[in-house]
């Protein structure tokens, strides 16, 4: 399978345990997001990088959370002090090259299966 | 800020045709896309469609957009059981940075019917 590739895909935590997610992208894909989506919602931006670099991040994104890409592949997202309000879907996603300025040409982005989270 | 938005269900028998409508408020969206996601997966994509057509024909799906009223379709011709899913409509725009994130809609429920 050579699509985006989330782990674990379910996890159960109590309150104020720490969790981490591991996305591994698309082969080639330089782009990787990190989306949350709650229950009857759609999918919302957290964070986002090309190659290692984290160029952006979401308000939703608080002190909580931390998210990492060290060798440009895979990434890691580390929930801390996990509250109830932070069960949701985890969904990572990535996306291809793109060209930049007047050579944009826009991408498409493709999701992984997500990982649910629970915070009893 | 941007802002999509979609009916929240939609009931059709099998065989029929199934409309899900979308509206967006950005005017700068470049790309729009949909995604299906079938219960407790991921997203996964169906097409998209640049904002400088009109409409783009993929096998039983049609894309329409009316860029005037920033009003975006998904036509899925011939329903099946198999196509009961969540749609989601979203959008992006051309980065003034380097990030192109997508914005959803809350998504459209379609229940197929025998």
């Amino acid at each position: 399978d050579t699509g985006v590739s989330q782990d674990p895909r379910h996890k159960i935590t109590k309150r104020g345990q720490n969790v981490t997610f591991r996305c591994d992208p698309i082969s080639e894909h330089n782009r990787l997001y990190w989306y949350r989506q709650t229950l009857g919602q759609g999918p919302e931006f957290l964070t986002y990088f090309q190659n290692e670099a984290q160029l952006e991040k979401s308000r939703l994104l608080s002190d909580r959370f931390s998210a990492e890409r060290p060798k440009g592949s895979f990434s890691t997202l580390e929930i801390q002090r996990t509250e109830q309000g932070d069960s949701a879907m985890y969904l990572c996603a990535s996306s291809i090259p793109e060209g930049q300025g007047l050579q944009w040409t826009g991408n498409t982005i493709y999701f992984g299966e997500g990982s649910w989270l629970t915070v009893v | 800020g941007e802002d999509v938005e979609q009916s929240l269900f939609l009931s059709v028998r099998e065989g029929d045709s199934s409309v899900i409508n979308c509206t967006y408020t950005d005017s700068s969206s470049t790309y729009l896309y949909w995604y299906k996601q079938e219960p407790g997966a991921g997203l996964q994509l169906l097409t998209y469609i640049f904002s400088n057509m009109d409409m783009k024909q993929d096998q039983r799906l049609t894309v329409l957009l009316n860029k005037k009223d920033k009003h975006l379709s998904l036509r899925i011709a011939d329903t099946q059981t198999g196509d009961s899913a969540i749609y989601f409509c979203a959008e992006t725009a051309k980065p003034t940075g380097t990030a192109s994130k997508l914005t959803f809609g809350t998504g459209t429920r379609l229940q197929v019917t025998l």
